[in-house]
Protein backbone atom coordinates (compact mmCIF):
# COMPACT_ATOMS: atom_id res chain seq x y z
CA UNK A 1 0.00 0.00 0.00
CA UNK A 2 0.88 3.64 -1.30
CA UNK A 3 2.21 5.96 1.03
CA UNK A 4 1.46 8.32 -1.44
CA UNK A 5 -2.31 9.41 -1.97
CA UNK A 6 -3.64 10.48 -4.79
CA UNK A 7 -7.72 10.53 -5.84
CA UNK A 8 -8.49 7.52 -7.99
CA UNK A 9 -9.79 9.74 -10.99
CA UNK A 10 -10.41 13.25 -12.40
CA UNK A 11 -11.52 14.43 -15.66
CA UNK A 12 -11.96 17.52 -17.20
CA UNK A 13 -13.05 18.68 -20.74
CA UNK A 14 -11.63 19.81 -23.76
CA UNK A 15 -9.46 23.30 -22.87
CA UNK A 16 -10.42 22.83 -19.10
CA UNK A 17 -7.50 22.72 -16.33
CA UNK A 18 -7.24 19.82 -13.99
CA UNK A 19 -5.13 19.34 -10.59
CA UNK A 20 -4.26 16.04 -9.30
CA UNK A 21 -3.26 15.87 -5.95
CA UNK A 22 -0.92 13.97 -3.89
CA UNK A 23 -0.75 13.66 -0.41
CA UNK A 24 2.23 12.58 1.88
CA UNK A 25 4.15 13.00 4.84
CA UNK A 26 6.93 14.52 6.41
CA UNK A 27 9.13 11.72 5.49
CA UNK A 28 8.64 11.76 2.11
CA UNK A 29 6.85 14.72 0.18
CA UNK A 30 7.71 17.13 3.15
CA UNK A 31 11.59 16.21 3.16
CA UNK A 32 12.12 15.23 -0.64
CA UNK A 33 11.64 16.27 -4.37
CA UNK A 34 8.25 15.09 -6.02
CA UNK A 35 8.28 13.66 -9.13
CA UNK A 36 5.40 13.74 -11.49
CA UNK A 37 5.25 10.37 -14.63
CA UNK A 38 2.37 10.18 -16.98
CA UNK A 39 1.50 6.94 -18.09
CA UNK A 40 -0.47 6.79 -21.32
CA UNK A 41 -2.79 3.26 -22.09
CA UNK A 42 -0.53 0.56 -22.83
CA UNK A 43 2.99 2.19 -22.70
CA UNK A 44 5.81 2.57 -19.71
CA UNK A 45 5.32 5.75 -17.63
CA UNK A 46 6.87 8.82 -18.67
CA UNK A 47 8.61 11.28 -16.27
CA UNK A 48 6.49 14.83 -16.46
CA UNK A 49 7.86 16.51 -14.16
CA UNK A 50 10.78 16.38 -11.67
CA UNK A 51 12.28 18.17 -8.43
CA UNK A 52 8.91 19.42 -7.82
CA UNK A 53 8.17 21.86 -10.72
CA UNK A 54 10.54 21.37 -13.39
CA UNK A 55 9.93 20.09 -16.66
CA UNK A 56 11.79 18.03 -18.86
CA UNK A 57 12.93 19.31 -22.33
CA UNK A 58 9.44 18.20 -24.53
CA UNK A 59 7.57 18.66 -21.87
CA UNK A 60 4.53 20.96 -22.74
CA UNK A 61 3.86 23.68 -20.48
CA UNK A 62 0.52 22.60 -20.43
CA UNK A 63 1.90 20.52 -17.13
CA UNK A 64 2.78 22.50 -13.62
CA UNK A 65 4.07 20.67 -10.87
CA UNK A 66 3.84 21.98 -7.12
CA UNK A 67 4.49 21.30 -3.49
CA UNK A 68 3.68 23.06 -0.35
CA UNK A 69 4.46 20.86 2.83
CA UNK A 70 3.48 17.19 2.38
CA UNK A 71 1.39 17.90 -0.87
CA UNK A 72 1.64 18.20 -3.93
CA UNK A 73 -0.15 19.02 -7.08
CA UNK A 74 0.34 18.60 -10.77
CA UNK A 75 -2.27 20.59 -12.70
CA UNK A 76 -2.92 20.05 -16.66
CA UNK A 77 -4.43 23.52 -18.37
CA UNK A 78 -5.75 23.62 -21.29
CA UNK A 79 -6.34 19.64 -21.58
CA UNK A 80 -6.41 18.00 -24.70
CA UNK A 81 -7.55 14.41 -25.26
CA UNK A 82 -4.19 12.86 -25.73
CA UNK A 83 -3.72 13.97 -21.96
CA UNK A 84 -5.98 10.89 -20.85
CA UNK A 85 -3.72 8.94 -19.38
CA UNK A 86 -2.37 7.67 -15.77
CA UNK A 87 -0.61 10.40 -13.46
CA UNK A 88 1.56 8.64 -10.67
CA UNK A 89 3.50 11.00 -8.07
CA UNK A 90 6.56 9.67 -6.41
CA UNK A 91 8.85 10.07 -4.22
CA UNK A 92 11.82 9.43 -2.06
CA UNK A 93 10.68 7.91 1.71
CA UNK A 94 13.77 5.91 2.39
CA UNK A 95 13.27 4.01 -0.90
CA UNK A 96 11.37 5.36 -3.93
CA UNK A 97 7.65 5.01 -3.51
CA UNK A 98 4.86 5.97 -6.06
CA UNK A 99 1.41 7.49 -5.30
CA UNK A 100 -1.67 5.44 -6.05
CA UNK A 101 -2.55 7.08 -9.55
CA UNK A 102 -4.85 8.90 -10.79
CA UNK A 103 -6.74 7.70 -14.08
CA UNK A 104 -7.61 11.56 -15.76
CA UNK A 105 -10.59 11.32 -18.07
CA UNK A 106 -10.84 13.79 -21.17
CA UNK A 107 -14.85 14.45 -21.37
CA UNK B 1 19.14 7.11 -28.90
CA UNK B 2 18.86 4.88 -25.46
CA UNK B 3 16.94 1.94 -25.56
CA UNK B 4 15.77 -0.68 -22.75
CA UNK B 5 14.30 -4.36 -23.29
CA UNK B 6 13.29 -6.63 -20.88
CA UNK B 7 13.44 -10.22 -21.67
CA UNK B 8 12.36 -14.07 -19.96
CA UNK B 9 9.69 -15.86 -19.48
CA UNK B 10 6.46 -15.11 -19.49
CA UNK B 11 4.95 -17.76 -17.24
CA UNK B 12 6.53 -18.68 -13.94
CA UNK B 13 5.28 -21.36 -11.54
CA UNK B 14 4.48 -20.83 -7.89
CA UNK B 15 7.85 -20.85 -5.44
CA UNK B 16 9.90 -20.93 -8.02
CA UNK B 17 12.59 -17.92 -9.54
CA UNK B 18 11.15 -15.33 -11.71
CA UNK B 19 14.15 -14.64 -13.76
CA UNK B 20 14.64 -11.09 -16.29
CA UNK B 21 16.85 -9.42 -18.12
CA UNK B 22 17.20 -6.06 -19.64
CA UNK B 23 19.51 -5.45 -22.60
CA UNK B 24 20.49 -1.70 -23.01
CA UNK B 25 21.72 -0.22 -26.24
CA UNK B 26 22.37 3.21 -27.05
CA UNK B 27 24.24 3.54 -23.43
CA UNK B 28 26.57 1.63 -20.84
CA UNK B 29 25.89 0.39 -17.97
CA UNK B 30 29.40 1.09 -17.15
CA UNK B 31 28.40 4.93 -16.45
CA UNK B 32 28.84 5.80 -13.35
CA UNK B 33 25.78 8.63 -13.96
CA UNK B 34 23.03 5.98 -13.66
CA UNK B 35 21.29 3.42 -11.60
CA UNK B 36 20.09 0.87 -13.41
CA UNK B 37 16.26 -0.03 -11.86
CA UNK B 38 13.35 -2.19 -11.86
CA UNK B 39 10.05 -1.57 -11.23
CA UNK B 40 6.82 -3.61 -11.55
CA UNK B 41 2.85 -2.92 -12.16
CA UNK B 42 0.29 -5.73 -11.11
CA UNK B 43 -2.47 -5.69 -13.89
CA UNK B 44 -4.89 -2.76 -13.08
CA UNK B 45 -2.59 -0.91 -10.10
CA UNK B 46 -0.07 1.07 -9.08
CA UNK B 47 3.72 1.40 -9.95
CA UNK B 48 6.02 -0.45 -7.24
CA UNK B 49 9.89 0.42 -7.48
CA UNK B 50 11.54 -3.28 -6.84
CA UNK B 51 15.26 -2.02 -6.74
CA UNK B 52 18.08 -0.64 -8.46
CA UNK B 53 21.74 -1.51 -9.23
CA UNK B 54 24.65 0.93 -10.04
CA UNK B 55 27.35 -0.17 -12.47
CA UNK B 56 29.74 -1.30 -9.58
CA UNK B 57 27.51 -3.89 -8.32
CA UNK B 58 25.90 -1.67 -5.30
CA UNK B 59 22.28 -2.20 -4.61
CA UNK B 60 19.41 -0.81 -3.25
CA UNK B 61 16.17 -3.01 -2.62
CA UNK B 62 12.70 -2.65 -2.04
CA UNK B 63 12.06 -3.65 2.10
CA UNK B 64 9.22 -5.66 1.49
CA UNK B 65 10.67 -7.56 -1.16
CA UNK B 66 14.54 -7.32 -0.50
CA UNK B 67 14.22 -11.02 1.25
CA UNK B 68 13.55 -12.43 -2.26
CA UNK B 69 15.38 -9.75 -4.52
CA UNK B 70 18.04 -10.29 -6.69
CA UNK B 71 19.63 -7.76 -9.06
CA UNK B 72 23.06 -7.90 -10.94
CA UNK B 73 24.99 -6.23 -13.86
CA UNK B 74 27.01 -7.93 -16.74
CA UNK B 75 29.23 -4.99 -18.22
CA UNK B 76 30.65 -6.84 -20.38
CA UNK B 77 26.95 -7.84 -22.00
CA UNK B 78 25.37 -4.46 -21.33
CA UNK B 79 22.65 -5.77 -19.53
CA UNK B 80 21.44 -6.08 -16.11
CA UNK B 81 18.86 -8.57 -14.58
CA UNK B 82 16.52 -9.33 -11.54
CA UNK B 83 15.94 -12.51 -9.64
CA UNK B 84 12.89 -13.28 -7.59
CA UNK B 85 12.46 -16.08 -5.54
CA UNK B 86 9.64 -17.74 -3.98
CA UNK B 87 7.03 -16.18 -6.33
CA UNK B 88 2.88 -16.29 -5.11
CA UNK B 89 0.03 -14.80 -7.71
CA UNK B 90 1.25 -11.98 -6.19
CA UNK B 91 4.09 -11.53 -8.20
CA UNK B 92 2.24 -11.12 -11.34
CA UNK B 93 2.80 -7.71 -12.96
CA UNK B 94 4.29 -6.00 -15.98
CA UNK B 95 8.43 -5.90 -15.05
CA UNK B 96 9.66 -2.65 -16.27
CA UNK B 97 13.83 -2.02 -16.56
CA UNK B 98 14.88 1.86 -16.37
CA UNK B 99 17.45 3.94 -16.04
CA UNK B 100 18.01 6.86 -13.47
CA UNK B 101 19.84 9.58 -13.20
CA UNK B 102 22.33 9.72 -10.57
CA UNK B 103 21.90 13.40 -9.39
CA UNK B 104 24.17 12.40 -6.31
CA UNK B 105 24.88 9.97 -3.13
CA UNK B 106 22.61 11.94 -1.28
CA UNK B 107 20.02 13.45 -3.95
CA UNK B 108 16.47 12.65 -3.36
CA UNK B 109 15.94 12.72 -6.57
CA UNK B 110 13.72 9.39 -8.92
CA UNK B 111 14.42 10.92 -12.80
CA UNK B 112 13.73 8.09 -14.38
CA UNK B 113 14.22 8.85 -17.96
CA UNK B 114 14.20 5.81 -20.33
CA UNK B 115 12.45 2.54 -19.78
CA UNK B 116 11.84 -0.51 -21.33
CA UNK B 117 8.26 -1.46 -23.27
CA UNK B 118 7.45 -3.65 -20.05
CA UNK B 119 6.47 -7.69 -19.86
CA UNK B 120 3.93 -9.23 -18.49
CA UNK B 121 5.19 -12.08 -16.09
CA UNK B 122 2.25 -13.99 -14.77
CA UNK B 123 2.73 -16.34 -11.97
CA UNK B 124 0.67 -19.57 -12.19
CA UNK B 125 0.61 -23.38 -12.22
Amino acid sequence: QSVLTQPPSASGTPGQRVTISCSGSSSNIGSNYVYWYQQLPGTAPKLLIYRNNQRPSGVPDRFSGSKSGTSASLAISGLRSEDEADYYCAAWDDTPVFGTGTKVTVL
Amino acid sequence: QVQLQESGPGLVKPSETLSLTCTVSGGSVSSGSYYWSWIRQPPGKGLEWIGYIYYSGSTNYNPSLKSRVTISVDTSKNQFSLKLSSVTAADTAVYYCAREILFGVDSSDLYFDYWGQGTLVTVSS
